[in-house]
């Protein structure tokens, strides 16, 4: 099956400056790349995602990029704020199929923004 | 508001009990989802039904049960509880068979174990 693998578990960062999180996947088949944001005892909630289709994808501070050679993708959070502190989950998706209809998750950074 | 509702919110309860997690997906959602949050642990995949049938199993422990209904309402079943089963549980719904677009989680349910 699919398997995920997140970097860094835990990252700190000055109000203002930029976060990377960086995922790979192992299964060729995934063609869809969400990520989710989950604060302290909240559900998480998506805030972006990509399609194998598409490199790159941009909403405001956030983008995501895709290498589908490389099978890896990442997060960017430009001018980070306080509000961003949570941790972020990346994940992977198959499509219908393939065998298997699960959406695999990593394991989660903790994304902490110091003012 | 995801618009997925899970129930109870909290559950307390003793070893070697047996407990039911209820979800309702969203209005149209023919999937659920089932993931189970340990502390500070990622999101592990429990099982996934769509419009009434299991379609995928992921690291659900035979001590664990679930089944969709007609009104696709979801029901996840846990028994002969251990210290180690505490956890966020999490219900998750999309309106496909499989989960290539948004997931949307319920706020899920904080089982204790004592």
């Amino acid at each position: 099956g699919e398997n995920v693998e997140q970097h860094p578990s835990t990252l700190s960062v000055q109000e203002g400056d930029s976060a990377v999180i960086k995922c790979t996947y192992s299964d060729s088949a995934s063609n869809y790349f969400p990520w989710y944001k989950q604060e302290l005892g909240k559900r998480p909630q998506l805030i972006i995602d990509i399609r194998s289709n598409v490199g790159e994808k941009k909403d405001q501070r956030i983008a995501v990029t895709l290498n589908k050679t490389a099978k890896h993708f990442s997060l960017h959070i430009t001018e980070t704020q306080p509000e961003d502190s949570a941790v972020y989950f990346c994940a992977a998706s198959i499509p219908p199929g393939a065998g298997s209809y699960q959406l695999t998750f990593g394991k989660g950074t903790k994304l902490s923004v110091i003012p | 508001d995801s618009g997925v509702t899970q129930t109870p919110k909290h559950l307390i309860t003793a070893t070697g009990q047996r407990v039911t997690l209820r979800c309702s997906p969203r209005s149209g959602d023919l999937s659920v989802y089932w993931y189970q949050q340990s502390l500070d642990q990622g999101l592990q995949f429990l099982i996934q039904y769509y419009n009434g049938e299991e379609r995928a199993k992921g690291n659900i422990l035979e001590r664990f049960s679930a089944q969709q209904f007609p009104d696709l309402h979801s029901e996840l079943n846990l028994s002969s509880l251990e210290l180690g089963d505490s956890a966020l549980y999490f219900c998750a719904s999309s309106p496909r068979t499989a989960l290539n677009t948004e997931a949307f989680f319920g706020q899920g349910t904080r089982l204790t174990v004592v």
